[in-house]
């Protein structure tokens, strides 16, 4: 069994900030980690994923996220929110290579401030 | 094309209707999936067909119906659903090729769905 715990429903920033949104997970087997973003009436997109191999993991719009499996970790990150980046955040975990069951944690919205 | 394309995008519905949705893609996606997303809340998977074939249903009442005709398409068939029902309801796919938990998803831009 998997789970994933999204720390923090709603983060703000001020333009220009670092973004930091955080996600610790748990699962019986190795984990696939994602990150998706949703915007208002959209559906969701990848922003990056960790299966295997390097801990730190890059992803669109210049998002980056570090598998830290001592920590139970994958939070992401960016140096510098754009307005652009307002949107809400998934991350995710997979239960295996060979599963299509993806576990989604609550969501974390992330507002910018001019 | 990297597109995951649904319709209609809103829908409104009493409770003795029946309609579909529709979702296709032309990827070359083996997967697919139907996801049910309530206000504020995280996607929650109902179906997902792999080679054309069911492999999952989460439970789902009968009311839902899924549908692959071939693999470019998936339905999702409307009966006698209640109010809380309403919800935006997401398609996605994925190649299964390498360990499909390994995969993105690609997601639709969803059918928001209304019942009254």
């Amino acid at each position: 069994a998997q789970s994933v715990t999204q720390l923090g429903s709603h983060v703000s920033v001020s333009e220009g900030a670092l973004v930091l949104l955080r996600c610790n997970y748990s699962s019986s087997v190795p984990p696939y980690l994602f990150w998706y973003v949703q915007y208002p009436n959209q559906g969701l997109q990848l922003l990056l994923k960790y299966t295997t191999g390097a801990t730190l993991v890059k992803g669109i719009n210049g998002f980056e996220a570090e598998f830290k499996k001592s920590e139970t970790s994958f939070h992401l990150t960016k140096p510098s929110a754009h307005m652009s980046d307002a949107a809400e955040y998934f991350c995710a975990v997979s239960s295996g290579a060979g599963s299509y069951q993806l576990t989604f944690g609550k969501g974390t919205k992330l507002s910018v401030i001019p | 094309d990297t597109e995951v394309t649904q319709t209609p995008k809103h829908l409104v519905m009493g409770m003795t209707n029946k309609k579909s949705l529709k979702c296709e893609q032309h990827m070359g996606h083996r997967a697919m999936y139907w996801y049910k997303q309530k206000a504020k809340k995280p996607p929650e998977l109902m179906f997902v067909y792999s080679y054309e074939k069911l492999s999952i249903n989460e439970s789902v009442p009968s009311r839902f119906s899924p549908e692959c005709p071939n693999s470019s398409l998936l339905n999702l068939h409307l009966h006698a659903l209640q109010p809380e029902d309403s919800a935006l309801y997401l398609c996605a796919s994925s190649q299964v090729r390498s360990g499909v938990g390994r995969e993105k998803l690609f997601f639709g831009s969803g059918t928001q769905l209304s019942v009254l």
